[in-house]
């Protein structure tokens, strides 16, 4: 079976600070992974997939098969980047479905 | 290009009542599947439709169904409605039946049940 695990409910950092937001997972096939963000007010909205290899707003995020890791990494953290991030494993070929981890809320703080 | 709508915003029931759902995917997208996030549960996938066929369905009893119309909007029903049911509804389409593809959420049905 699929698991994402988002290991930080909560995360606070100050304006300018790195920022890694964590996320692992179990799957045994070959993984597709996402982070998807949800600022206030807003709905749910991709911010990048691995399989793109691109920096969004500044994030990046790297697929380590050995370690079973997908972390999210921005260098220099904004406070608009203050809102809920949720990391998803894409899983099941025909069978195909999301399966989010519960979330971090990020607080950049000024 | 107009997102992904749902309604109603906000739904009331009681236990043992039963709760329509309604999606309109983006123009175009064929695919769409509803999300059950639930107060410390998170976002747990519930159904897959595509092409008016049910693809895939998450971990949730048959009470809860739906269907996808000619026109790709999509139906969420849920029978025998439960207080722990009380969830955002969450509805997101994507253009292909591909892995990897993007999917745009909506921005979700507040069922509460009383």
């Amino acid at each position: 079976a699929q698991r994402v695990t988002q290991p930080e409910k909560l995360l606070s950092v100050f304006k300018g600070a790195p920022v890694e937001l964590k996320c692992n997972y179990s799957y045994s096939g070959s993984p597709e992974l996402f982070w998807y963000v949800q600022y206030s007010r807003q709905r749910l909205q991709l911010l990048l997939r691995h399989i793109s290899r691109e920096s969004i707003k500044g994030f990046t995020a790297d697929l380590n098969k050995g370690e079973t890791s997908f972390h999210l990494k921005k260098p220099f953290a904004q406070e608009e980047d203050s809102a809920m991030y949720y990391c998803a494993l894409g899983s099941g070929g025909s069978n195909y479905k999301l399966t989010f981890g519960k979330g971090t809320l990020l607080t950049v703080n000024p | 290009e107009a997102g992904v709508t749902q309604s109603p915003t906000h739904l009331i029931k009681t236990r043992g009542q039963q709760a329509t759902l309604r999606c309109s995917p983006i123009s175009g997208h064929t695919s769409v599947y509803w999300y059950q996030q639930a107060l410390g549960l998170g976002l747990q996938f519930l159904l897959w439709y595509d092409e008016g066929e049910e693809r895939n369905r998450g971990n949730f009893p048959p009470r809860f169904s739906g269907r996808q119309f000619p026109n790709y909007s999509s139906e969420l029903n849920v029978n025998a409605l439960e207080l722990e049911d009380s969830a955002l509804y969450l509805c997101a389409s994507s253009l292909e039946v591909v892995s990897a593809d993007t999917q745009y959420f909506g921005p979700g049905t507040r069922l509460t049940v009383l």
